[in-house]
């Protein structure tokens, strides 16, 4: 069975400054990976996603990942976070499922504060 | 406007009631989903649909019901079979063949009084 661990609950974080939220996955098979954003009260919206190819993926607001095969990582990055960054932020690992379709197996989640 | 959409965005059930939460999608995704998230666990796996007709439970299914007599509709019944109902919903939904990632509703939030 996957997993996904995120080991950080909490990040806060001063604004302009450097953030990395952690996520390790276990899988015996390959694997697709996500992160996904959360803002309170409403559902998840994709960040950034590694199907295949080059291990450095990126989103269109600033945040990067890079997957890491050897140390089963998929660690989110950005070099200066903005307030509106301030959200809760899950780490996903992708099972293919026989007959077509996916199962998302979420980390806990990491919450995101960024100070003034 | 393509995406999925889900009713009510707040529930209150009495104790001892089924209630049914609404997902609807138009984005002609084979796949659908149903999962909980409760504070500090995450989201868990309670049904999905990979076909009309046809579903398998999630890792949580227990005191919950789906049905998939339509492809964009994937209703979700909390029974009172559930011990623990107060959570917040998410529905979601991908294409078929698999490999790409999920969209989600905005999600219901159930509380029992």
């Amino acid at each position: 069975a996957q997993s996904v661990t995120q080991l950080d609950s909490q990040v806060p974080v001063f604004e302009e400054a450097p953030v990395e939220l952690r996520c390790n996955y276990s899988s015996s098979v390959s694997v697709y990976l996500f992160w996904y954003v959360q803002y309170p009260n409403q559902g998840l919206q994709l960040l950034l996603k590694y199907l295949s190819g080059s291990t450095l993926v990126e989103s269109i607001n600033g945040f990067e990942a890079e997957f890491n095969k050897s140390q089963t990582s998929f660690h989110l990055r950005k070099p200066s976070v903005h307030i509106s960054d301030t959200a809760e932020y899950f780490c996903a690992v992708s099972e293919l499922l026989t007959g077509g379709g996916n199962k998302l197996t979420f980390g806990t989640g990491t919450q995101l504060k960024v100070e003034l | 406007d393509g995406g999925i959409t889900q009713s009510p965005k707040y529930l209150f059930r009495k104790e001892g009631q089924n209630v049914t939460l609404s997902c609807e999608q138009n984005l002609n995704h084979d796949a659908m989903y149903w999962y909980r998230q409760d504070p500090g666990q995450g989201l868990r796996l309670i049904y999905y649909s990979q076909i009309v007709n046809d579903f398998q439970k999630g890792d949580i299914a227990e005191g919950y019901s789906v049905s998939r007599e339509k492809k964009e509709s994937f209703p979700l019944t909390v029974t009172s079979a559930q011990k623990n109902p107060t959570a917040f919903y998410l529905c979601a939904s991908s294409p078929t063949p698999g490999g790409t990632e999920a969209f989600f509703g905005q999600g219901t939030r159930l509380t029992v009084v």
